[in-house]
């Protein structure tokens, strides 16, 4: 069965650090997204992208994010300058088409923790 | 606002069903589901249902949503030891299709 894959699954890094989480969606889904998961808190939307651009960010995602889809197989997040409060596990998804309105399921990976020291 | 409730925590016992309970507030939401997190690993969907819906079954897994009360519940049939995991309710919209809002998720621990 296809899966959404991420890498690394942990990454350590210190403060102030630039950090690049890797993604591979399925590969026929459009529509791309990251979560974010602080330890004993809810899972949040930080973004989705279709066509290779934003379609919706959360208040969380603000200039110190930035995703790309750099060819046709990755899709990334990169979080400049970290901060501690950045340590969570990131979540990358991905479906055929949207939640809301085509119930098109988010097939979940397996998660990047990022640990900022 | 959007808001997803769960309790944090249920204890059952191996063969008893599992009954997992969920509160939204926001009635707009087109799509309820179910993810399942077992631990060190990603969000795996278990089930979803429309919100015109009042159950779904699947196997082992009932979901019945009573939409007047904003109540969303997952029932897990003859529990086993394998189904130890945090249960995350969340629910999708149609003018917001892309993000899925997720409660904080209920850790079910099997007794045996």
């Amino acid at each position: 069965e296809p899966e959404v894959t991420q890498t690394p699954s942990h990454q350590v890094t210190q403060m102030g650090q630039e950090v690049i989480l890797r993604c591979v969606p399925i590969s026929n889904h459009l529509y791309f997204y990251w979560y974010r998961q602080i330890l004993g808190q809810k899972v949040e939307f930080l973004v989705s992208f279709y066509n290779n651009e934003i379609s919706e960010k959360s208040e969380i995602f603000d200039d110190q994010f930035s995703v790309e889809r750099p060819d046709g197989s990755n899709f990334t997040l990169k979080i400049r300058s970290t901060k501690l409060e950045d340590s969570a596990m990131y979540f990358c998804a991905s479906s055929e088409g949207l939640a809301g309105s085509a119930g098109d399921t988010q097939y979940f990976g397996p998660g990047t923790r990022l640990t900022v020291l | 606002g959007e808001d997803v409730e769960q309790s944090l925590f249920l204890s059952v016992r191996e063969g008893d069903s599992s009954v997992i309970n969920c509160t939204y507030t926001d009635s707009s939401s087109t799509y309820l589901y179910w993810y399942k997190q077992e631990p060190g690993a990603g969000l795996q969907l278990l089930t979803y249902i429309f919100s015109n819906m009042d159950m779904k079954q699947d196997q082992r897994l009932t979901v019945l949503l009573n939409k007047k009360d904003k109540h969303l519940s997952l029932r897990i049939a003859d529990t086993q030891t394998g189904d130890s995991a945090i249960y995350f309710c969340a629910e999708s919209f149609v003018n917001r299709d892309d993000k899925i809002i997720f409660g904080k998720g209920t850790r079910l621990h099997i007794l045996p």
